[in-house]
């Protein structure tokens, strides 16, 4: 498995700022992953955030509004720009890694907008 | 395409009891199946999976589930629920044809264990 932080564990933000999240990974990754669940929602997948390449956004993220960052194989940012009160949610990522199946989660940011 | 229903927003047991969680699944070619739980204001803990081999897996804390192909199922399941088991349950799939490790959830099932 892996051990996945990410920073702020929660945060209260004013419509039209932004925020950048955190993941940091214990050993070094390939895959890493940006989830979105919204209140009372299942997991959504924003975008697959690997290394040496661009991040290959789900349909209905677009970069403009997720810009994602991935400098190294321990590291990622996710960014929620000029948020609204929709974008209130917890965002989550995720690892993959190599021989393993399964992904492994980061306790997540919980993010409410007002 | 890959996709994952959970049919049951909610499962109530009571302690001591066996509980069960349905999860059915759509691929195209051989399903990756697995199994999450989220505990309040925790991100999810991986509890099993299946791949390939034997249709019923073991996994943390108890829990096994089984694979059945005919059926397109993976419900888990426990013979002797806790009160600590309650929590939100999320089946996941990924389609073997899938070169991304991208999953696919479920809309998740809370389990309420009664004392």
């Amino acid at each position: 498995s892996a051990v996945i932080s990410q920073k702020p564990s929660r945060d209260i933000c004013q419509r039209g700022t932004s925020l950048t999240i955190q993941c940091q990974v214990d050993s070094q990754v390939t895959m890493m992953f940006w989830y979105r669940q919204q209140p009372g929602q299942s997991l959504t997948l924003i975008a697959t955030a690997n290394q040496g390449s661009e991040a290959t956004y789900e349909s209905g993220f677009v970069i403009d509004k997720f810009p994602i960052s991935r400098p190294n194989l321990t590291f990622s940012t996710l960014t929620v720009s000029n948020m609204s009160p929709e974008d209130s949610s917890i965002y989550l990522c995720s690892v993959g890694l190599a021989g393993a199946h399964e992904q492994f989660f980061g306790p997540g940011t919980r993010l409410t907008v007002l | 395409a890959q996709s994952v229903a959970q049919p049951e927003d909610q499962v109530n047991v009571a302690e001591g009891n066996p509980l069960t969680v349905k999860c059915t699944y759509s691929v195209s070619g051989n399903p990756y199946l697995f199994w999450y739980v989220q505990y309040p204001n925790r991100g999810l803990q991986f509890l099993l999976k299946y791949i390939t081999g034997d249709n019923l897996v073991k996994g943390s804390y108890g829990f096994e589930a089984e694979f059945n192909k005919s059926q397109t199922s993976f419900h888990l399941k426990k013979p002797s629920a806790l009160v600590s088991d309650s929590a939100l349950y999320f089946c996941a799939v990924r389609d073997s044809y899938n070169a991304g490790n991208m999953l696919t959830f479920g809309g998740g099932t809370r389990l309420m264990v009664k004392p």
